[in-house]
């Protein structure tokens, strides 16, 4: 595709449900990083892979959250048992090397827990 | 301690203005400096800035990094109401999974 997708771009769930959300990266792009923004805030970061390695996860909140990326291309940000903390807009970004390079966003998950 | 700091967070100005807006970071392990807009979708890449006193320009943007002083500015001349957004600010890492720390954002609004 012609940028990160995003899916679904908006999820409400009730306290205890668990969620996932997809992310599409642009085609080729070997690295793949997801965030958390809350409202008013910059992006946080939460986990990134290089192909299909989870290489750091350091930002998850807590064991919650779970990511994967099975075959290195599209991703799954699952949380468990979500709470009302855990409403945020979630942004994943991909980029096309291991080092530093422009990191290009999708549209976000909108979640709302209630 | 925030390792990304943006200054103003808030900014209303008028069609036409010239607007500055400044991001100072910390230095540890540093290695990019990155400029975003965010309306109500995707963050948008603006600039990336590596070396210190090089000015990027695109039309109306400008940004330049200082990594003496640990800052950058982005210029906006001939402000728009499209220009209307929050600016964001990341510092990209040149260490572990090189994931960038985001500023709060500056908003910005350019009223007719």
């Amino acid at each position: 595709g012609a940028g990160v997708s995003q899916s679904p771009r908006y999820k409400v769930a009730k306290r205890g449900q668990d969620v996932a959300l997809r992310c599409d990266p642009i085609s080729g792009h070997v690295s793949l990083f997801w965030y958390q923004q809350a409202l008013g805030q910059g992006p946080e970061f939460l986990t990134y892979f290089q192909n299909e390695a989870q290489l750091d996860k350091s930002g998850l909140p807590s064991d919650r959250f779970f990511a994967e990326r099975p075959e290195g291309s599209v991703s799954t940000l699952k949380i468990q048992r979500t709470q009302q903390e855990d409403s945020a807009v979630y942004l994943c970004a991909s980029s096309l090397g291991q080092l530093q390079e422009t990191q290009y966003f999708g549209p976000g998950t909108r979640l709302l827990v209630l | 301690e925030d390792k990304v700091v943006q200054s103003p967070l808030s900014l209303v100005v008028h069609e036409g203005d010239t607007v500055t807006l400044n991001c100072s970071y910390e230095v540890t392990n540093f290695r990019s400096l990155l400029w975003y807009k965010q309306e109500k979708k995707a963050p948008t890449f603006l600039f990336m800035l590596t070396s210190s006193g090089i000015e990027k320009k695109s039309g109306r943007l400008s940004s330049i990094l200082d990594k003496k002083e640990l800052f950058s500015i982005l210029n906006i001349t001939a402000t728009q109401t499209g220009d209307s957004a929050i600016y964001l600010c990341a510092r990209g890492s040149g260490a572990g999974s090189y994931q960038l720390t985001f500023g709060k954002g500056t908003k910005l609004s350019v009223i007719p």
